[in-house]
């Protein structure tokens, strides 16, 4: 099965942009790349999809080079309260299956 | 608007002992249903999901089932639960395989 990587963990300060990547080499045709943020004791919530190139919304930007191997998660100027674990879900290639990235715990400092 | 509820938010179990958890979505219909667990500090396992009533798609062997009696509630249950049962068990549903998930809040189990 496939593993769908990210870095375990990344610092920053506010006001910073951050950039989080995820990497998803048979990730499957048609399948879409979505985003979560998870707090602690809390389910994981939506944070941004996209299938090819680049998506915003009023939170978050996703970029997805043509090869749709890999993914990144731009997050606009950070506050405090966007500490919290990222993680990615992409569909597999071989197996079908929807996949959770392996998460990343941001830490942002003041 | 949809909303999806799980209970118990907490339980402490002994080895051995049964389970059921229970989820439920309301303001949909027919949608995609699946159940994760969360070690501690760790990421998203997915144990089961499914498209309709009847059809669960098992991802991890283990001692752990799901069923699905009704288009909007889906069950997991133990017959003996084991220490390493012990998690953050999340459902959540989506309206089809491609469209965001949407978790509910969770139940925290710890077997002792």
């Amino acid at each position: 099965l496939a593993k769908t990587t990210q870095p375990i963990s990344m610092d920053s300060y506010e006001g910073q942009e951050v950039n989080i990547t995820c990497s998803h080499n048979n990730i499957a045709t048609n399948d879409y790349i979505t985003w979560y943020q998870q707090f602690p004791s809390q389910g994981p919530r939506f944070i941004i999809q996209g299938y090819k190139t680049k998506v915003t919304n009023e939170v978050a930007s996703l970029f997805i080079p043509a090869d749709r191997k890999s993914s990144t998660l731009s997050l606009p100027r950070v506050s405090l309260s966007d500490t919290a674990v990222y993680y990615c879900l992409v569909g597999d290639l071989y197996t079908d299956k929807l996949i959770f990235g392996t998460g990343t715990r941001l830490q942002v400092f003041p | 608007s949809q909303t999806i509820h799980q209970w118990p938010a907490t339980l402490v179990q002994p080895v051995g002992s049964p389970l059921s958890l229970e989820c439920t979505v309301e303001g949909t219909s027919n949608p995609n249903l699946y159940w994760y667990r969360q070690a501690a500090g760790r990421g998203l396992q997915l144990l089961f999901y499914s498209v309709g009533i009847g059809q669960i798609s098992s991802e991890v062997p283990q001692n752990l089932s799901a069923s699905r009696p009704q288009d909007r509630q889906f069950i997991l249950s133990s017959k003996k639960l084991l220490l390493s049962d012990s998690g953050f068990y999340l459902c959540a549903w989506s309206p089809g395989r491609t469209y965001e998930q949407y978790f509910g809040p969770g139940t925290r189990l710890t077997v002792t």
